[in-house]
């Protein structure tokens, strides 16, 4: 089974920093890798497809980045609606979350 | 528009069944890979199971594997998933979620349902 890291678990941010939150994989996935968000009582939202392609609607400050074992999720100047919870997933094979990040203020 | 609406969910005793359906629209659903994927009360998520379009693959996660059986009926748009032998560490709201494209790996989840949940407990 392929395991998904994400670190940190939680992150403490203001509006206007730059985030990053890394996913590792524990072998290689390509570039099969997306990242979600998640807002309490809400389903989550795909927000990165194929490790870096930005999904339709989201944002430009969302970026994703990475290859093989080790990814990133930036968001370059958070904004209040960015406060939720996000989630890597690799689908190089059945699908795995990562454990999660919450960026709190 | 894509929609996902799930049903099904409610109280049921350890050791107890259960099956949860999802009705799509707005897309060709045999077409489109389809997923379960659950999350416990405060926890993140986890993927329980999946189908390819045509409904030929299916894929479990182990927590679930011998006790969930996933199936689709392409000609009334439905996913299914059947829980036998349920415990209490399988409490949780269960999201149907549409794949980008026919077959589970190299394909995203793409959209979500709003989810319903399952407790088990006596």
């Amino acid at each position: 089974d392929i395991q998904m890291t994400q670190s940190p678990s939680t992150l403490s941010a203001s509006v206007g920093d730059r985030v990053t939150i890394t996913c590792r994989a524990s072998q290689s996935i390509s570039s099969w890798l997306a990242w979600y968000q998640q807002k309490p009582g809400k389903a989550p939202k795909l927000l990165i497809y194929k490790a870096s392609s930005l999904e339709s609607g989201v944002p430009s400050r969302f970026s994703g980045s990475g290859s093989g074992t080790e990814f990133t999720l930036t968001i370059s100047s958070l904004q209040p609606d960015d406060f939720a919870t996000y989630y890597c997933q690799q689908y190089n094979s059945y699908p795995r979350f990562g454990q999660g990040t919450k960026v709190e203020i | 528009e894509v929609q996902l609406l799930e049903s099904g969910g409610g109280l049921v005793q350890p050791g107890g069944s259960l099956r949860l359906s999802c009705a799509a629209s707005g897309f060709t659903f045999s077409n489109y890979a389809m997923s379960w994927v659950r999350q416990a009360p405060g926890k993140g998520l986890e993927w329980v199971s999946a189908m390819s379009g045509s409904g030929a693959s299916t894929y479990y996660a182990d927590s679930v594997k011998g006790r969930f059986t996933i199936s689709r009926d392409n000609s009334k748009n439905t996913l299914y998933l059947q829980m036998n032998s349920l415990r209490a560490e399988d409490t949780a709201v269960y999201y149907c979620a549409k794949h980008r494209g026919a077959i589970v790996v190299v394909s995203p989840v793409d959209y979500w349902g709003q989810g319903t949940l399952l407790t088990v407990s006596s």
